[in-house]
Formats: C-alpha cells, sequence, structure tokens
C-alpha cells in the first residue's frame, strides 16, 4: 500500500490567517491526489482533486499544489467554518490510502 | 443532485457478520461513470477505504479486508451493499457509503455515515 504522511498533526490559527498542510506519499503517485476536510460527527467533504484541481462549489480560498511526492493544501484567509480535520488521499494505486489527518483548531 | 443513505444494524456481536446497505437517489448505480465505495472511519481515527463497485458489477476491494468483504448491488432497488464477515471489535467505526467519478477517483459525494459496533 502507498503510505501518506501528513503534516502537521494539528496547527492552531486565528481567523484570516494562512495556512498550509503537507503530505507526503513514500513513492510517486503523480498528480493522484486529493484532500477532504471533515467537520465533527459529518462526513468528509472534497476541496481539491487531482492535486490542484477546485471541486465545484468550494470557495477559491483553498489551493492544492504538488512538488514531486510532496503536496501541499493552503486556505489564504481562514475562516470560521474551516476549522476542521483535513485529509490527503492517494488515488494512484488500490487500495486509495489517506493522510493521518490535520485537525485545525481556533487560536 | 445524488444523495446516498446508510442503513443497517448498529451493534453486531464478534464473528457476527456486518451488513450495510446504502440507497441512492438522484443518480442511478448502473448507469454513468461512476464507482460506488465504503469507507469506515473507527471513532477519532482516519479514514480506511474498503472497497468499490463499478456501474457494470466489476468489484475491487482492500487486501486488508478482501478475506472477509464484499460489496454486491441492486439495480432494482438502486442500492448498493456492504457485508464483513467475522467482525470483531476492530471493525467498529463509522461506515461511510461514497460516490467516485470513474478516472479522478475521489469521492465527490459521501452518505452521512452509519456507526457500527462491535460488543460482546
Amino acid at each position: 500500500d502507498i503510505q501518506m504522511t501528513q503534516s502537521p498533526a494539528s496547527l492552531s490559527a486565528s481567523v484570516g490567517d494562512r495556512i498550509s498542510i503537507t503530505c507526503r506519499a513514500n513513492q510517486s503517485i503523480s498528480t493522484f491526489l486529493n484532500w477532504y476536510h471533515q467537520k465533527p460527527g459529518k462526513a468528509p467533504k472534497v476541496l481539491i482533486y487531482g492535486a490542484s484541481s477546485l471541486q465545484s462549489g468550494v470557495p477559491s480560498r483553498f489551493s492544492g499544489s504538488r512538488s514531486g511526492t510532496d503536496f501541499a493544501l493552503t486556505i489564504t484567509s481562514l475562516q470560521p467554518e474551516d476549522f476542521a480535520t483535513y485529509y490527503c488521499q492517494q488515488s494512484f494505486n488500490t487500495p486509495w490510502t489517506f493522510g493521518q489527518g490535520t485537525k485545525v483548531v481556533i487560536k | 443532485q445524488v444523495h446516498l443513505q446508510e442503513s443497517g444494524p448498529g451493534l453486531l456481536k464478534p464473528s457476527q457478520t456486518l451488513s450495510l446497505t446504502c440507497s441512492v437517489s438522484g443518480g442511478s448505480i448502473s448507469s454513468g461513470n461512476y464507482y460506488w465505495s465504503w469507507i469506515r472511519q473507527p471513532a477519532g481515527e482516519g479514514l480506511e477505504w474498503i472497497g468499490r463497485i463499478y456501474t457494470t458489477g466489476t468489484t475491487i476491494y482492500n487486501p486488508s479486508l478482501k478475506s472477509r468483504v464484499t460489496i454486491s448491488r441492486d439495480t432494482s432497488k438502486n442500492q448498493f451493499s456492504l457485508k464483513l464477515s467475522s467482525v470483531t471489535a476492530a471493525d467498529t467505526a463509522v461506515y461511510f457509503c461514497a460516490r467516485e467519478p470513474e478516472g479522478d477517483d475521489y469521492a465527490d459525494s459521501f452518505g452521512q455515515g452509519t456507526l457500527v459496533a462491535v460488543s460482546s
């Protein structure tokens, strides 16, 4: 299975901050990397697919990037509704695997 | 807008078989270029992809669960199902059904999730 390592495990930020979350694959996955966020008691929701494509309806403050096997999710101007847990997921090879998650909390 | 809804027993005893159904509305599970998937999440933990079924009925499973998992579909009811045999406490989790567009391979729609607990 492809291993996805996400960092940090948690981060504290304020409304209006710019934050980045990183995800590293243990082998090449091209651009087959997706980002989700999840609020407590809710299902995940996709934000970014294909490393950098914004899912329809997702605000443009979310963006994704890739450098080799390193991927980043950036949120510019964090909003109150963005405090959640974020997961990366590789879809290069089955079984799809997820990062451990990054919990974004209010400072 | 597709809508997915999981249903099934919430409490099982060890060694029993978990059986969940995902009812789909707003789209057909037997047409279009979509996979229909199951994903689970133990309490306070991350996400684990269980497997999926294509519109043609072709399935693929996570090798870690393959010996115990069956995903099937009932096109007349527009439902797909998950069976996981010989459950243990380690199978306690929230189970989500989801839709994955073919080629993009991400879950673009999820059910709300259903908690299945395994306890003696």
